[in-house]
């Protein structure tokens, strides 16, 4: 158990929605990252949050958006899905802001399906 | 971007013996290299990592060896066992992670 938690597990959707994935980090851990994790590909950095503030972003889209609150739980909320969002999205804490040399410790995935 | 990637795609082998995993990764800047373990249906979990001022670390039943004239990292896990089994995957470090796509271990009882 890495101890970061997320939820829901599994979101099946129809194309237009809009959904919002929660993640808790490791006790301690101030960084929160979301990757997507689609079939065939490796991890794709989406964004960083460091104690509530947006440190770094990667390849996220227009569509989709996320925060991390002053309990450093983090949300990621991804809008007007469209087909090719179905895939695995996974959270990562770590205990510093990314600039230290720490490894990620990774939840369990959120899988979603669109329909 | 960056580019990480696994020599292959696959790798069978029988218990007890050693395996090895490679990976290639083509920033020189990196300095910073991580390996996860990702079982069906579960997050990538952490193994092992190195810096880039080393060139080999140990763990429990696993190596892994920098290579940083040729940009190469590999994972050797000793007497290899069922659990074991999973997909194997690098990530390396200049300013934020790049991770590789990753090699599927399958151990033969």
């Amino acid at each position: 158990d890495s101890g970061v938690t997320q939820t829901p597990k599994h979101l099946i959707t129809a194309t237009g929605q809009r959904v919002t994935l929660r993640c808790s980090p490791r006790s301690g851990d101030l960084s929160v990252y979301w990757y997507q994790q689609s079939l065939d590909q490796g991890l794709q950095f989406l964004i960083q949050y460091y104690n509530g503030e947006e440190r770094a972003k990667g390849n996220i889209l227009e569509r989709f958006s996320a925060q991390q609150f002053p309990d450093l739980h983090s949300e990621l909320n991804l809008s007007s899905l469209e087909l090719g969002d179905s895939a695995l999205y996974f959270c990562a804490s770590s205990a510093g802001g990314g600039g230290q040399n720490q490894p990620q410790h990774f939840g369990d995935g959120t899988r979603l399906s669109i329909l | 971007g960056e580019s990480v990637g696994l020599h292959l795609p696959t790798l069978s082998v029988q218990e007890g013996d050693n395996s090895i995993i490679n990976c290639a990764y083509s920033n020189s800047a990196s300095d910073y290299f991580i390996w996860y373990k990702q079982e069906s249906g579960k997050g990538p979990q952490f193994i092992i990592d190195i810096r880039s001022n080393m060139d080999k670390r140990q763990g429990q039943r696993v190596t892994v060896l920098l290579n940083k004239t040729v940009k190469h990292l590999s994972l050797q896990i000793a007497a290899t066992q069922p659990g074991d089994s999973a997909v194997y995957f690098c990530a390396e470090k200049e300013n934020q992670f790049y991770f590789g796509t990753g090699t599927s271990l399958t151990v033969i009882p």
